[in-house]
């Protein structure tokens, strides 16, 4: 059974362009969240969707924004892209019917911001 | 929102038994407590969960404070490549969402051969 896919894995950006992420559920999973890592701040949350709702939404500025689809795919983008935007960003996935279930992790997106 | 508190770091030796403590005194009625760890490079994997009653898997025991204020995480036996970031965090049962918007900086275990 395939994991949490994201993509691009990789990716190099320079301040005030945007970025787009995405991330791919495992299937059946409808819940997906997103969460931001940094070496300062730790694993910090940034929204969380259920069939294509928003359900909850951290402590992030508005350029950060992400959106679901009807197969439960989701993306997440980074408008005007400053230096403290770099991290590595993490999608998770979880179960239905699983309200408080495990969190199924991806690799990651690795953001860089020059 | 109910926070979790962990030591920064941990040192056990190899094939011994670990303890990793987690403190969470505003915990709700409705919130799980959840572990995961966090290899370099790599995204959190799930280690174990539960609500009141101690938890046992392949990977760990969860013990569960009888005032669910606070919880341990049990390695039974640390090995090499338990070395990692062990986060502690709560998800609310009842709305499924991720009650603590924020997992920490977590524990880093260091297992020493």
């Amino acid at each position: 059974k395939a994991g949490v896919t994201q993509t691009p894995r990789y990716l190099i950006k320079t301040r005030g362009q945007q970025v787009t992420l995405s991330c791919s559920p495992i299937s059946g999973h409808r819940s997906v969240s997103w969460y931001q890592q940094t070496p300062g701040q730790g694993l910090q949350f940034l929204f969380e969707y259920f069939s294509e709702t928003q359900r909850n939404k951290g402590n992030f500025p508005g350029r950060f924004s992400g959106r679901q689809f009807s197969n439960s795919r989701s993306e997440m983008n980074v408008s005007t892209l400053e230096l403290g935007d770099s991290a590595l960003y993490l999608c998770a996935s979880t179960r239905p019917g699983r309200r408080a279930g495990e969190l199924f992790f991806g690799e990651g997106s690795r953001l860089t911001v020059l | 929102d109910a926070k979790t508190t962990q030591p920064n770091s941990m040192e056990s030796n190899e094939e011994e038994p670990v303890h990793l403590p987690c403190n969470h005194s505003t915990i709700s009625g409705t919130d799980y407590i959840h572990w995961y760890r966090q290899l370099p490079s790599q995204g959190p994997e799930y280690v174990i969960h539960g609500l009141t009653s101690n938890v046992n898997n392949r990977m760990a025991s969860l013990a569960i404070a009888e005032d669910r204020k606070s919880s341990t995480l049990i390695l039974h036996r640390a090995t090499l490549r338990d070395a990692a970031v062990y986060y502690c965090i709560l998800r609310d049962g009842a709305s499924g969402s991720a009650r603590q918007l924020t997992f920490g900086s977590g524990t880093q275990l260091t297992v020493l051969p």
